[in-house]
């Protein structure tokens, strides 16, 4: 089983749509989770932390459930420029590692 | 913000020759590197971390031989991929923290790099 999995995607939607994504990690020991967007050929991004509280940031919205060991994000009001691979990415405290989820392409339409 | 430099942005060589990536903080200290690698419509890999000054922890499956990294200093890390076969051919990415700072990890722009 990896380590992180994500939704396969990809994701087209139309401009405006609300969509989701999910992500679930393996290790219960992980003790920090982000989202990281990588636009095509360029290095990842870091789009937001996650809390456990849920936090947002304008039309993203993170959640994270540490019993269910599983992450979210959602996008609000998509727009053309949130076309992009999104990485849920999780830090094991292992030497400060990051492991990338497989990443989930989402295409927003006109 | 903290940058972190990364060059050549993408070479081609030929098969059998090496090829040497470079990562340069700068504006902070990068205490440990991390190499990654990223095939077509695949997630990123992690290739090793290094800590500057001491020898790289390559992961499961990673030849420390073929990829040679070093970290010298506070600012730099070279990731050497030696005689390099078309298999190799993929996107290689650095990322740098200073983690007695808490920074948090700042990437580098990506190499792209093609063995014919």
């Amino acid at each position: 089983r990896k380590e992180v999995e994500q939704d396969p995607g990809p994701f087209n939607v139309p401009e405006g749509a609300t969509v989701a994504f999910n992500c679930t990690y393996s290790n219960s020991a992980s003790q920090s989770f982000f989202w990281y967007r990588q636009d095509c050929r360029k290095e990842p991004k870091l789009l937001m932390s996650v809390y456990s509280s849920g936090n947002e940031d304008g039309r993203f919205t993170a959640q994270l459930n540490r019993a269910s060991q599983y992450i979210s994000l959602l996008i609000r009001d998509s727009k053309l420029s949130d076309s992009a691979t999104y990485l849920c990415v999780v830090n094991n405290n292992q030497g400060g590692k990051l492991i990338f989820g497989q990443g989930t392409e989402l295409s927003v339409k006109p | 913000g903290a940058v972190v430099s990364q060059h050549p942005s993408w070479v081609i060589c030929k098969s059998g020759t090496s090829v040497k990536i470079e990562c340069r903080s700068l504006d902070f200290q990068a205490t440990t590197m991390f190499w990654y690698r990223q095939f077509p419509k695949q997630s990123l890999m992690l290739m090793a971390t290094s800590n500057e000054g001491s020898k790289a922890t390559y992961e499961q499956g990673v030849e420390k031989d073929k990829f040679l990294i070093n970290h010298a200093s506070l600012t730099l890390s070279t990731l050497t991929v030696t005689s390099a076969h078309p298999e190799d051919s993929s996107f290689y990415i650095c990322s740098a923290t200073d983690r007695a700072s808490g920074y948090g990890y700042t990437f580098g722009s990506g190499t792209r790099l093609t063995v014919v």
